[in-house]
């Protein structure tokens, strides 16, 4: 069965420094997202890119944060100078819209922790 | 008002017991609704979708009420497998993009 994989599982970075986590979503899917969730808390949504750009995005996606699909198979997300705050469980998923139901298929996280 | 809002329970019940859950949402132009499984330290899993017509898979049944801005899940036969939070899912595409909300999630114990 297809997947979403995301790498690393697990990065630990210090404060201030950037992080990149990457995903590979499903092959024939087009709408990619990331969601954060802070240990405890909900799932909340950072951001939703489609046909190469951002679709929509969250008060928590500030400056600090980019997305980018680099070479049509990776989807990547960056905080540039991480803080404390930052750290949590990121998801990464994609979906294929067919039919306009937008069912998501997540990959299993990458926990960040921001020391 | 949340845009997506549950009962955070948790909810503990024995095997076999019948169990429902409820959740709304805030804005009735909202189009898609999905509950989703999470297990502890994992990835949200796609449960059902649901649909105005009520929908059932197995154990599972899930119902929509557009007026009342209401989505129910219904557990029969509870199974110790069954325990995890449980997230009612809704795509608002008011804003014309997408951005699919999580509710909080309502928390089941199944016990033996």
């Amino acid at each position: 069965e297809p997947e979403v994989t995301q790498t690393p599982s697990h990065q630990v970075t210090q404060m201030g420094q950037e992080v990149i986590l990457r995903c590979v979503p499903i092959s024939n899917h087009l709408y990619f997202y990331w969601y954060r969730q802070i240990l405890g808390q909900k799932v909340e949504f950072l951001v939703s890119f489609y046909n190469n750009e951002i679709s929509e995005k969250s008060e928590i996606f500030d400056d600090q944060f980019s997305v980018e699909r680099p070479d049509g198979s990776n989807f990547t997300l960056k905080i540039r100078s991480t803080k404390l705050e930052d750290s949590a469980m990121y998801f990464c998923a994609s979906s294929d819209m067919t039919g306009g139901n937008e069912k998501l298929f997540f990959g299993s996280g990458t926990q960040l922790s921001v020391l | 008002r949340k845009e997506v809002e549950q009962d955070p329970g948790p909810f503990n019940v024995p095997e076999g017991a019948t169990v429902a859950f409820n959740c709304t949402y805030s804005n009735s132009a909202s189009q898609s609704f999905f509950w989703y499984r999470q297990d502890c330290r994992k990835e949200p899993k796609l449960l059902m979708s649901v649909y105005s017509s009520g929908n059932e898979d197995g154990r599972f049944t899930a119902q929509l009420n557009r007026a009342s801005q209401y989505i129910s899940l219904l557990i029969r036969d509870s199974k110790l497998s069954d325990s995890a939070t449980y997230l009612c899912v809704v795509n608002p595409y008011y804003t014309g993009g997408f951005k699919t909300i999580f509710g909080a999630g309502t928390r089941l114990f199944v016990k033996a």
